[in-house]
């Protein structure tokens, strides 16, 4: 365990689907991240935020949005998303520029 | 152009023998630099870093890494393999502004 839970750990969702993914530490980190680990590649970093502030999108579609509402807690909201967005979605935290601490991840499958 | 490059996607090896499992990274600022392990099903668990100081870093489960200047590498390596060490393996850099970058992955597959 390192101290970051993440629920669901599996989602099964239509593309018509709106859905949740939640992220949770309690390590006094002030940085959160939201990963896709997929096949294809390997590990993409999707958003940052630090102390609850977005520092950065990676050119992201708007169907996935991430809030933060303080910086123990980190959500992935889910819309109208496509088959090719299944994959293992990970949340990580951190303290400043140290080592990031990942949940199990959350395994979505959109059929 | 990548941060951090990872140039093996597949490293085999012998049980007991050592591993090396490779990482470069490009030259821009103080790097900080790190080593994560994944084995199936799960996340990413941090082994080492290097800020700065010694080069050479030891990490959990008998692992470490020589971060080289002149190479700009961050190789990992443990002196005597297990096959519980097979997993997939990442190298990872940040940099003062905050960027995180994760290579591609290698697999380790060690052999009984």
């Amino acid at each position: 365990e390192t101290g970051v839970t993440q629920t669901p750990r599996h989602l099964v969702m239509g593309m018509t689907n709106k859905k949740s993914l939640k992220c949770e530490q309690h390590l006094g980190h002030n940085a959160m991240y939201w990963y896709k680990q997929s096949a294809k590649k390997p590990l993409e970093l999707m958003f940052v935020y630090n102390f609850k502030e977005q520092t950065e999108n990676n050119s992201v579609p708007s169907r996935f949005s991430p809030e933060c509402p303080n910086s123990s807690h980190l959500f992935l909201h889910l819309h109208t998303l496509q088959p090719e967005d299944s994959a293992l979605y990970l949340c990580a935290s951190s303290l400043e520029l140290n080592e990031q601490f990942f949940g199990p991840g959350t395994r979505l499958t959109v059929l | 152009a990548q941060s951090v490059a990872q140039p093996e996607d597949q490293v085999n090896v012998a049980e007991g023998n050592p591993l090396t499992v490779k990482c470069t990274y490009s030259v821009s600022g103080n790097p900080y630099l790190f080593w994560y392990v994944q084995y199936p099903n799960r996340g990413l668990q941090f082994l080492l870093k290097y800020i700065t100081g010694d080069n050479l870093v030891k990490g959990s489960y008998g692992f470490e890494a020589e971060f080289n200047k002149s190479q700009t590498s961050f190789h990992l390596k443990k002196p005597s393999a297990l096959v519980s060490d097979s997993a997939l393996y990442f190298c990872a850099r940040s940099t003062n502004a905050g960027k995180s970058t994760f290579g591609d992955g290698t697999t380790l597959t060690v052999k009984p």
